[in-house]
């Protein structure tokens, strides 16, 4: 079975402190992986996607395929990145985003 | 350019009763995807409709049902509501599946 685990549900840290968001996927060839963010009161959008190797918010992650895992990280947490966070992949045979429990950052000031 | 519009944005149903939930998809995308998102947990896979044919189906049963209309929007049906249908139902489309823009949900309630 496709699946995306997020062993964290949730993770607090304080202003500045790095951050690691967690993420495994079962293994099936290339998968396209992304990350999307909830943020209070707000819609699910999505933040980066492995494919575009891009920093958004100053969030990078990297698709490790030896380790099966597609980390979220930020080297300094800001109080406006307090939000819930899903990992997801896309489906090998279809176009659906198979998605993780999530994990709610808290960034203390 | 308008993002994805879902309505209504709450409502309670009995259980046994029968519900229509609406999505209206962004500007220019044709491809519509229906997730079930339960407290606590990721939104699961429903099904996706592209040019109103329904493209794939996640594991939920027959009494979930669907439409997509020609102006891209769409519809998701449930019938003989269950309490465990309680959730937030969520709405996204796409481009030929490609960057997915969700909306806001419809918090459904079933008592």
């Amino acid at each position: 079975a496709q699946r995306v685990t997020q062993p964290e549900k949730l993770l607090s840290v304080f202003k500045g402190a790095p951050v690691e968001l967690k993420c495994n996927y079962s293994y099936s060839g290339s998968p396209e992986l992304f990350w999307y963010v909830q943020y209070s009161r707000q819609r699910l959008q999505l933040l980066l996607r492995h494919i575009s190797r891009e920093s958004i918010k100053g969030f990078t992650a990297d698709l490790n395929k030896g380790e099966t895992s597609f980390h979220l990280k930020k080297p300094f947490a800001q109080e406006e990145d307090s939000a819930m966070y899903y990992c997801a992949r896309r489906s090998y045979n279809t176009d659906k985003l198979i998605f993780g429990t999530g994990t709610r950052l808290q960034v203390f000031p | 350019e308008t993002g994805v519009t879902q309505s209504p944005t709450h409502l309670i149903k009995t259980r046994g009763q029968q519900v229509t939930l609406r999505c209206s998809s962004q500007s220019g995308h044709n491809t519509v995807s229906w997730y079930q998102q339960a407290l606590g947990q990721g939104p699961q896979f429903i099904f996706q409709y592209y040019r109103e044919e329904e493209n794939g189906r996640g594991n939920f049963p027959p009494r979930f049902s669907g439409l997509q209309f020609p102006n891209y929007s769409s519809e998701l049906n449930v019938n003989a509501l269950e309490l465990d249908d309680s959730a937030l139902y969520l709405c996204a489309s796409s481009l030929g599946g490609d960057g997915y823009t969700f909306g806001s949900g419809t918090r459904l309630t079933v008592v």
